[in-house]
């Protein structure tokens, strides 16, 4: 399996404290992409790294990515509690046109 | 940006019985769309890859008699759940991509399937 894997698995802040979630991958990737999905919702596009690139930021969050290592990291800072939701890393990889998901981290922030 | 609806968000039906979900692009041609199912807090896992005007291609595992996928026109993709039983019940989420933005996945509300 292609997939990737996430950690932690869940993980409980307070609001105003940052949240790292790490994400790892097997194979070659043109890109990896993270997604949040609200409970029983769709989920929405947040940020996209290509694979050239080492990091990214949109707004409060950051995203590396290390191709050597096969990994990567959304950190979003000064949480709140409408952060509160599961976040998932997917990649981008050539001979594939749909993305592979990894297991994804339920983030709950405390207000 | 890229709108994808899909419906019905939410369905309960009978052991036995054929379910239809219905995926469109709303403002973008989607060639390509993709159908995934998700167990609860798990996921997503691709079932297959839906192609317009041609056959889908099926994840391995997945049965394409069990799981009939027609993608008739640009902005329209159907999943039908033929013969339901109780371990089909999931939630199912499809996705597109606008061929103009080609990287980004857009994604239905999702459809929460209980069969009882």
């Amino acid at each position: 399996s292609q997939q990737g894997e996430e950690d932690p698995q869940a993980l409980s802040i307070q609001e105003g404290e940052n949240a790292t979630m790490n994400c790892s991958y097997k194979t070659s990737i043109n890109n990896l992409q993270w997604y949040r999905q609200n409970s029983g919702r769709g989920l929405v596009h947040l940020i996209l790294i290509r694979s050239n690139e080492r990091e990214k930021h949109s707004g409060r969050l950051r995203v590396t990515l290390d191709t050597s290592k096969k990994s990567s990291s959304l950190l979003i800072t000064a949480s709140r509690a409408a952060d509160t939701a599961s976040y998932f890393c997917a990649t981008d990889y050539t001979g594939r046109r749909a993305l592979t998901f990894g297991s994804g981290t339920r983030l709950q922030v405390q207000p | 940006g890229a709108v994808v609806s899909q419906h019905p968000s939410r369905v309960i039906c009978k052991s036995g019985t054929s379910v239809k979900i219905e995926c469109r692009s709303l403002d973008f041609q989607a060639t390509t769309m993709f159908w995934y199912r998700q167990f609860p807090k798990k996921s997503l896992m691709l079932m297959a890859t839906s192609n317009e005007g041609s056959k889908a291609t099926y994840e391995q595992g997945v049965e394409k008699d069990k799981f009939l996928i027609n993608h008739a026109s640009l902005t329209l993709s159907t999943l039908t759940v033929t013969s339901a039983h109780p371990e089909d019940s999931s939630f199912y989420i499809c996705s597109a991509r606008d061929h103009q933005l080609n990287e980004k996945l857009f994604f239905g509300s999702g459809t929460q399937l209980s069969v009882l």
